[in-house]
């Protein structure tokens, strides 16, 4: 079934030492989001890219960045992760953007210790 | 600027009760309308939309119709399941291009046996 997968589940880091969240589609969809959900709150958008092209969200802090190799794969990385950082991130996808339905993956709980 | 505002929950329900979460929205021109669903642990889920005023959406049992006239997209269901249990997401994308999504802050929903 085509899909948004991400790897890995669950990941575990320390403070200050960096870590990189994986994304893998095989809908072909151009559009990619990354999105940090904290408990009991709704999906907080941080980029997206459309094919290439990169759009960062003006709040996102310096701290998180992304890579799309191609357009199957999305990186988010996360140069040195904060106590606050800890939360579910969420992989989703779109034909296009503006109306079209995104399609999210299971997400990975990141735990800083 | 647009936004969506539902029901705060938790709703707690017994299994067969009819289920009603209220979403009202604030846009201009006619945006797209989704519920989004979050099982325990996993990513969201696109549970049903409408694209248009008077359109109904529906899924799985659920319903819901685009009202125009009071701004409102509320969620239904006749008879719930425990399986229903879950955090329920109303959201919105305006019609330009690069107008991204924007949820409420989420319902959560237990259904007892």
């Amino acid at each position: 079934d085509a899909m948004v997968i991400q790897n890995p589940r669950y990941q575990v880091t320390q403070f200050g030492k960096p870590v990189t969240l994986s994304c893998s589609q095989t809908l072909n969809h151009n559009v990619m989001y990354w999105y940090q959900q904290k408990s009991s709150q709704a999906p907080k958008l941080l980029f997206h890219y459309y094919d290439k092209d990169f759009n960062n969200e003006a709040d996102t802090p310096d701290n998180f960045q992304s890579r799309r190799p191609n357009t199957s794969f999305c990186f988010l990385d996360i140069r040195s992760p904060g106590l606050g950082d800890a939360a579910m991130y969420l992989c989703a996808t779109s034909i296009n953007r503006g109306a079209d339905t995104q399609y999210f993956g299971p997400g990975t709980r990141l735990t800083v210790l | 600027g647009d936004s969506v505002t539902q029901m705060e929950g938790p709703v707690t329900l017994s299994e067969e009760a009819f289920l009603t979460i209220n979403c009202t929205y604030t846009a201009t021109g006619y945006p797209s309308l989704f519920w989004y669903v979050q099982y325990p642990g996993e990513g969201l889920q696109l549970l049903l939309k409408a694209t248009k005023a008077d359109d109904k959406g529906s899924n799985k049992g659920f319903e819901a119709t685009y009202r125009k006239e009071t701004t409102s997209f509320h969620l239904e269901k006749g008879s719930v399941q425990v399986s229903d249990s879950a955090v329920y997401f109303c959201a919105l994308t305006g019609v330009n291009r690069d107008d991204k999504i924007i949820f409420g802050k989420g319902t959560r929903l237990h259904i007892l046996p």
